[in-house]
Order: C-alpha cells, then structure tokens, then sequence
C-alpha cells in the first residue's frame, strides 16, 4: 500500500520569500505523485504531476516539484511567495501497477500562510 | 472550473435522514470518486466507479451506497445520519488512465443536526 507523509500541517511564509512544502512517499512499487491546492469552500485543484517522464515537474502558478527516488521525497517549492498562494496543499501518490486509474491516496495537507 | 459538477452545494438535515448527493464529471471522463473531507479524518477515500461498474471501495459505511448511471453520471447516498457524518463530500472524474489526475468538483456540505 501506498501512502504519503506532509511535514508540517502548517507553513508561514513571507511574501517574497521561498515557499518550500514537504512531502514524503511510501510505495512498494514505482508511484505518481501529485500536488494539488485547495482554496477555502472549494474543491481540489491540480498544481502539477508527476508520471515518470522528467524528476523536477514544473505546474502552474510558478510551482515545481522535484521527484528524488533516493530521498523518497516530492517537495513542492516555489521561488517567491504571493498572497495569492495561502491555501491548503495537498499531496497525493498513486501506484504505477494499475491498469486503470486507481484511488488517489492523500496526505493529511500543509496550511501555507503568507504575510506581508 | 474544473468541469466535475455537484449538487446540491450545501445541505442540512436531521440525524437519522437520507440524502444523495449528486455528481456529474467532466465530459470524455469514465471514472467517478467520491471522498469525505472532515477535520479530523482529512480527506478519505469512499468508493470508485469505472464506466458504471464498482472499481473500488475505501473507508464507506454500510450506511452509505454510490451508484454511477448509464450516462456516467453518480450518486452518492447517506442514510440514518449521524452528527459524525457531517463533512465535505467531493466527488472527482477522471479518464481512467493510470497517470491521469483526478478533477474535483466544489464538494457538497454536509451538516447533520
């Protein structure tokens, strides 16, 4: 079984500054990760993926992620925080054995906090 | 707008009532999740529909059933609510390959009185 740990349920960050999120995977088989972001009284959205094809994942809104196999990690960072990004962040893995697109499986998500 | 549709957006209701929430995903998408999201348990798988067929199941009680329709549409059922059952029910779509992500709808929520 598959899951993921988020260090850290909550981050506070300047604005301008390095917005770095933990996210540690377990997995008997090769995974894909994701990251997704939630914002208040919405649902999930999809920040970036990682399907095997390159190790630092870039996604939207300036984020990127970088696959270490070694460390088994997949943080997500961001060079400078904006107000925009406080929200909660979500990572999630699934294993590569499936045919069809099993369950995502979530970590317990990091609260990012921005201030001035 | 990730194009997964629930309704109703906000629901309240007494313990021991029945409810469906209902779930449209996103057009060409085959498979349906559907997750609780509650403070203290986070996000929880419940059940996966693949082109109408149950796929699998996670932590859903026997009080709760799911269905997806012909036209790939799913319903989620709850019945002889409890106050614990108060949460954020999203359900999400995808095409079914093993690396597509998932799309979340906006969730319905869920209070049990």
């Amino acid at each position: 079984a598959q899951s993921v740990t988020q260090l850290g349920s909550h981050v506070s960050v300047s604005e301008g500054a390095l917005v770095l999120l933990r996210c540690n995977y377990s997995s008997s088989v090769p995974p894909y990760l994701f990251w997704y972001v939630q914002y208040p009284n919405q649902g999930l959205q999809l920040l970036l993926k990682y399907t095997s094809a390159a190790t630092l994942v870039k996604g939207i809104n300036g984020f990127e992620a970088e696959f270490k196999k070694s460390e088994t990690s997949f943080h997500l960072t961001k060079p400078s925080a904006h107000m925009s990004d406080a929200a909660e962040y979500f990572c999630a893995v699934r294993s590569m054995n499936t045919g069809t697109a099993s369950k995502l499986t979530f970590g317990t998500g990091t609260r990012l906090q921005v201030t001035l | 707008d990730s194009g997964v549709t629930q309704t109703p957006k906000h629901l309240i209701t007494a313990t021991g009532q029945r409810v469906t929430l209902r779930c449209s995903p996103r057009s060409g998408d085959l498979s349906v999740y559907w997750y609780q999201q509650s403070l203290d348990q986070g996000l929880q798988f419940l059940i996966q529909y693949y082109n109408g067929e149950e796929r699998a199941k996670g932590n859903i009680l026997e009080r709760f059933s799911a269905q997806q329709f012909p036209d790939l549409h799913s319903e989620l059922n709850l019945s002889s609510l409890e106050l614990g059952d108060s949460a954020l029910y999203f359900c999400a779509s995808s095409v079914g390959q093993p690396n597509s992500p998932l799309h979340f709808g906006n969730g319905t929520r869920l209070t049990v009185t």
